[in-house]
């Protein structure tokens, strides 16, 4: 069975830093593109980035880019983003999310539970 | 980037309705869409992919279908259960994109 675990969200202030990471299981991580969703309160789904299987490509949104970071560690079947000079716009819920296989298949078929990201003074 | 958009925001249906929604491409991303439900405080579903798929366990009376740059995910005979957000995406290529969403209500 497919699982994905999010942790490391909460309350950061503005300009501070968080780190969420994923645990995925039920697969062979190293095969997969990962991805990281997230959604406001109240508001719809919205991609933040994406990582390559081996780890060599990454991808982001426009309004992360400089300030957020994905990594993988395929040893440890866990995905990362690095979260710096955090704004109150990217409080949200973050989705750890299963990409392509590859470079070829269909995303998103698996998704974690969330974790809430919240910045606020 | 490619922008999607959805249609309608909400919709209010009664059970046992057929319940069409639409995204709009604004330019070509072939067969690469996907629908997902959504309810509340639950992480999003995958329904249908590569436009006209159905997902492994999805019931039948899920559809997805496209004409041009118009993806279409159509609801027929709407359970209570069917009752939820719904988001198209786009994975043609980065930037990923997603429609604004589509609420479903009873009416």
């Amino acid at each position: 069975e497919v699982q994905l675990v999010e942790s490391g969200g909460g309350l950061v202030q503005p300009g501070r830093s968080l780190k969420l990471s994923c645990a995925a299981s039920g697969f062979t991580f190293s095969n997969y593109y990962m991805a990281w969703v997230r959604q406001a309160p109240t508001k719809g789904l919205e991609w933040v980035a994406s990582i390559t299987n081996s780890g060599g490509s990454t991808y982001y949104r426009d309004s992360v880019k400089g300030r957020f970071t994905i990594s993988r560690d395929n040893a440890k079947s866990t995905l990362y983003l690095q979260m710096d000079s955090l704004r109150s716009e990217d409080t949200a819920t973050y989705y750890c999310t299963r990409d392509l296989l590859f470079n070829y298949g269909s995303p998103f078929a698996y998704w974690g539970q969330g974790t809430l990201v919240t910045v606020s003074s | 980037d490619i922008q999607m958009t959805q249609s309608p925001s909400s919709m209010s249906v009664s059970l046992g309705d057929t319940v069409t929604i639409t995204c709009r491409a604004s330019q070509d991303v072939g067969i690469y869409v996907n629908w997902f439900q959504q309810k509340p405080g639950k992480s999003p579903r995958r329904m249908i992919y590569r436009a006209t798929n159905l997902a492994d366990g999805v019931p039948s009376r899920f559809s997805g279908s496209r004409s041009g740059s118009d993806y279409s995910l159509t609801i027929s005979s709407l359970e209570s259960e069917d009752v939820a957000d719904y988001h198209c995406l786009q994975y043609d290529e980065y930037p990923y994109t997603f429609g604004a969403g589509t609420k479903l209500e009873l009416k």
